[in-house]
């Protein structure tokens, strides 16, 4: 079946270094690859994706691109922030129609001034 | 426009009791998906409710029921509560017809079995 694998956490950081969180997964055929952002006591944030080989998604700063060849969705980001401080999921959508994501276990970063 | 809404935000039962959570999809959304994420996990995939029928299911036991209503609203509920069950339940609502389905996530309902 469908599966994604992250890095685990904590990552911990220093205000302005720079960020990638580890997600490859398995899948058959096209999935679409997002991540999620989930601040404590909050439910999730979809906070970028992407749906095709290639695409790269990007959002506040945040940056992951669909590698096909290396099933994977790293997480970038060049200069962290306090508020970046969080649980960062990497999830997947199959692309056979069943319509239920798949999560990694997630990966915490904490950010320090 | 309202997003993905739960109720109640935190609940505490005891073993063999049953629950029953909701969930408001955001404004314009059919589809809704429910989650359960546990203590330190990413969130596992209970079941999704499409036209008021269960369209696909996760790897959960029957105590583990739901309803969609015609407003699309949804709840999820759970018999003979267990402490394992104590985990963030979460819905997220979608469109069906959206090929990529991006789905958008409520707040969630703390359930704390004891």
């Amino acid at each position: 079946g469908n599966s994604v694998t992250q890095m685990e956490g904590p990552v911990t950081l220093s205000e302005e270094a720079f960020l990638t969180i580890n997600c490859t997964y398995t899948a058959t055929g096209y999935p679409s690859l997002f991540w999620y952002v989930q601040y404590p006591g909050e439910g999730l944030q979809l906070l970028l994706k992407a749906t095709k080989a290639d695409d790269k998604g990007s959002n506040k700063g945040f940056e992951a691109t669909y590698r096909k060849e290396t099933t994977s969705f790293h997480l970038e980001k060049g200069s962290v922030q306090v508020s970046d401080s969080a649980v960062y999921f990497c999830a997947l959508l199959g692309s056979t129609g069943f319509q239920k994501l798949v999560f990694g276990t997630g990966t915490r970063l904490l950010v320090s001034p | 426009d309202a997003g993905v809404t739960q109720s109640p935000t935190h609940l505490i039962k005891t073993r063999g009791q049953q629950v029953t959570l909701r969930c408001s999809p955001k404004s314009g959304h059919d589809t809704v998906s429910w989650y359960q994420q546990a203590l330190g996990q990413g969130p596992q995939f209970i079941f999704q409710y499409y036209e008021e029928e269960e369209r696909q299911r996760g790897n959960f036991p029957d105590r583990f029921s739901g309803h969609q209503f015609p407003n699309y609203s949804s709840e999820l509920n759970v018999n003979a509560l267990l402490l394992g069950d104590s985990a963030l339940y979460l819905c997220a609502s979608s469109l069906w017809r959206v090929s990529y389905n991006e789905q958008f996530f409520g707040p969630g309902t703390r359930l704390t079995v004891l």
